[in-house]
């Protein structure tokens, strides 16, 4: 079965420019996360869906970000506009959440992101 | 809220010798428990999981960790390094009911030849 996958797997951009970011979850899986990850803060739980619906964007850090999932098959993470901080590694994690399930995350091999 | 704590942020052992990595979990009541491992330019994958059906759990690699509830703890073992070792390891905790998972800073491990 094909894991998590993500597009583009680099991504180098200048200051201003409007990034984004894709994800196709695992087929079956009801949750997905966004996460981000830096040197200085590790990884860092962006916002959380859940049947397509997000549930928790508390870890988004402006407003210049945002996320959708308009399937459940497809998932975007949105910088606009982008600088220099928002440098680092995203990555996209499906797993199967619900009565029974331990709900371990399955990752994709993320985005390294730099922003110039 | 579940939180896990790894101690030492770098761990430095002999090829062949014991790797032994060190998490401590914060929680009411027994969560779930994960190690991950991230090789460089690599997401992570789950090495092995706790979920109460055995508090010693084996998993990848050789890799084996022992939930131990009086020490609220969840240490990573595995006998032998590899120079393919090589890596950093995630211990991570998620509540029963939660959703989220709450990881610890990570440790990177370095194998001597």
């Amino acid at each position: 079965d094909a894991g998590v996958i993500q597009s583009p797997r680099h991504e180098v951009t200048e200051m201003g420019q409007e990034v984004t970011l894709r994800c196709k979850p695992i087929s079956g899986h009801n949750s997905l996360f966004w996460y981000r990850q830096t040197m200085m803060r590790g990884l860092e739980l962006l916002i959380y869906f859940n049947n397509n619906v997000p549930i928790d964007d508390s870890g988004m850090p402006e407003d210049r970000f945002s996320a959708k999932m308009p399937n459940a098959s497809f998932s975007t993470l949105k910088i606009q506009p982008s600088e220099p901080r928002d440098s680092a590694v995203y990555f996209c994690a499906s797993s199967l959440s619900g009565t029974g399930s331990t709900g371990e995350l399955f990752f994709g091999e993320g985005s390294r992101l730099t922003v110039l | 809220a579940q939180s896990v704590t790894q101690l030492g942020s770098h761990v430095s052992v002999s090829e062949g010798a014991l790797v032994l990595l060190r998490c401590n979990y914060s929680s009411s009541v027994p969560p779930y428990l994960f190690w991950y491992v991230q090789y460089p330019n690599q997401g992570l994958q789950l090495l092995l999981k706790y979920t109460s059906a055995a508090t010693l759990v084996k998993g990848i690699n050789g890799f084996e960790a022992e939930f131990k509830k009086s020490e609220t703890s969840f240490h990573l073992t595995k006998p032998s390094a590899h120079m393919s070792d090589a890596a950093e390891y995630f211990c991570a905790v998620r509540g029963r009911g939660d959703y989220k998972l709450s990881f610890g800073a990570g440790t990177t491990v370095t194998v001597r030849a």
